[in-house]
């Protein structure tokens, strides 16, 4: 167990809707990534957020956003869901003074139709 | 940009059998990080490679870093079943972002 926790587990959501995934890290753990995962794909990485700020995104659209918040937790806002969005969604946080080493959550298994 | 490439990216071996997988990487890097991912589920993190030279063993998995050659090996030693899975390789490159590239991931089945 990495204690990186993820809500929902699965998602079914309609071409054009709104999405929000949650994460939450240990205490401590003061920067948070958001990867994509398509199926039979390494993760690639959406942005990464440290002390509730973005200080670095991969190449996503703008519909990609995200928050976080002081409690450790934060969120994946994605718009204008596309068909391509489908895939699981993983999180990870790294603890402050570690060797950059990532926990990943369980992730979040997003199916757009 | 930082490029990674895993080979091979199946690999179907018997029990008790050794292989290696193979991670190559188009950029400098100061960490190189191992994964193992079980169908359906999220990563494991194996190993955090820092330095040229370095090895590091877990069990039957023994991974070392090359900096110079770019490249690092993940080594299996007589293979069993319940190492069966996806194993990645990322890489941190060095200077500037603290974000690690992915490689597509080797898919592994033992056979007994």
């Amino acid at each position: 167990e990495t204690g990186v926790t993820q809500s929902p587990t699965h998602l079914i959501k309609t071409r054009g809707q709104q999405v929000t995934l949650r994460c939450s890290s240990q205490s401590g753990h003061n920067t948070v990534s958001w990867y994509q995962q398509a199926l039979g794909q390494g993760p690639q990485f959406i942005f990464q957020y440290y002390r509730e700020e973005e200080n670095g995104r991969g190449n996503f659209p703008p519909r990609f956003s995200g928050l976080q918040f002081p409690n450790y937790s934060s969120e994946l806002n994605v718009n204008a869901l596309e068909l391509d969005d489908s895939a699981l969604y993983l999180c990870a946080s790294t603890l402050q003074g570690s060797s950059y080493e990532q926990y990943f959550g369980p992730g979040t298994r997003l199916t757009v139709t | 940009e930082l490029k990674v490439e895993q080979n091979p990216l199946f690999l179907s071996m018997q029990e008790g059998k050794n292989y290696t997988i193979y991670c190559n990487y188009s950029t400098t890097s100061d960490r190189l990080y191992w994964y193992r991912q079980d169908p359906g589920k999220s990563l494991e993190s194996l190993f955090v490679l820092l330095s040229n030279g370095a090895v590091k063993q877990e069990g039957r998995l023994m991974a070392s870093l090359d900096t110079k050659a770019r490249l690092s090996t993940l080594h299996i030693t007589a293979a069993v079943h319940d190492l069966s899975a996806t194993y990645f390789c990322a890489v941190r490159s060095s200077g500037g972002s603290y974000i690690p590239t992915f490689g597509r991931g080797t898919s592994l089945i033992v056979h007994p």
